[in-house]
C-alpha cells in the first residue's frame, strides 16, 4: 500500500468554480502534512502546510482529519492559473529520519 | 535569493557514460533530496542526507551514488547511463531540527535524456 493515495484526476472545472482534493495516508505516525503545487514540466512548489485545526488562505483551504487519516484541499472561486498538479506530502519521523513521502499528484485544469 | 541550485538544466547522454548532476543551497539545510520524476508520475527518491558526511538510499538508488562532503552540495553520480534513467532529476533541501512543519526546497531541475 502506498503511503500517500491521491485521485489523480483530471479534475476538469469551469473558472469560478469550488473544487476539492482528497488525500488518505497510511502511517498514523506522520506528523506533518503539507499542499504542493507543480506545473508542467516544473519543480514542485509549496502551495500550503497543513495544521491540526485546518486553515486558510486566501482561496484554498486545507484540512486534517487524523482518524480518517486524510487530508484535503479546497479551492474556492478558481482562476485558469489554478491549472497545475496538486501533490499531497506527509512527513513521518521513524527509523527514516526526515522523510517526506508525496503522492502522485491531482490534475486540475480550469478552463475559461 | 538562490535556494538550491541545480546544474545543468539539460544533458543527453549516450548509454554508458557516466555524469554528475550537480546539487547546492544555500539556506545552511540540513537535509538534503534527490528525487526523479517519470513523465506523468510522482517523485520517487533516489537519495537523501541528514547532514554533511551522512546519506541513506530512498526508494530508486539503484544505477546511483551519491556524497555529501559539505552542507551545500550534495551531488549525484550516474556511472553507467542507461535508457531507464531518462528522467527529470529533482534536488531539494529542507532545514530539519526546527519543528516539523518545514517543506521542503526545489531546484529546477535536470532534464536528461539517455539515448
Amino acid at each position: 500500500r502506498k503511503e500517500v493515495e491521491q485521485d489523480p484526476g483530471p479534475f476538469n472545472v469551469p473558472e469560478g468554480a469550488t473544487v476539492a482534493f482528497n488525500c488518505t495516508y497510511s502511517n498514523s505516525a506522520s506528523q506533518s502534512f503539507f499542499w504542493y503545487r507543480q506545473d508542467c514540466r516544473k519543480e514542485p512548489k509549496l502551495l500550503m502546510s497543513v495544521y491540526s485545526s485546518g486553515n486558510e488562505d486566501g482561496r484554498f483551504t486545507a484540512q486534517l482529519n487524523r482518524a480518517s487519516q486524510y487530508i484535503s484541499l479546497l479551492i474556492r472561486d478558481s482562476k485558469l492559473s489554478d491549472s497545475a498538479t496538486y501533490l499531497c506530502v506527509t512527513y513521518q519521523v521513524g527509523s527514516t529520519l526526515g522523510r517526506l513521502y508525496f503522492g502522485r499528484g491531482t490534475q486540475l485544469t480550469v478552463w475559461p | 535569493n538562490a535556494g538550491v541550485t541545480q546544474t545543468p538544466k539539460f544533458r543527453i547522454l549516450k548509454i554508458g557514460q557516466s555524469m554528475t548532476l550537480q546539487c547546492t543551497q544555500d539556506m545552511n539545510h540540513n537535509y538534503m533530496y534527490w528525487y526523479r520524476q517519470d513523465p506523468g508520475m510522482g517523485l520517487k527518491l533516489i537519495y537523501y542526507s541528514v547532514g554533511a558526511g551522512i546519506t541513506d538510499k530512498g526508494e530508486v538508488p539503484n544505477g546511483y551514488n551519491v556524497s555529501r562532503s559539505t552542507t551545500e552540495d550534495f551531488p549525484l553520480r550516474l556511472e553507467l547511463a542507461a535508457p531507464s534513467q531518462t528522467s527529470v532529476y529533482f534536488c531539494a533541501s529542507r532545514l530539519d531540527g526546527q519543528g516539523f512543519n518545514q517543506p521542503q526546497h526545489f531546484g529546477d531541475g535536470t532534464r536528461l535524456s539517455i539515448l
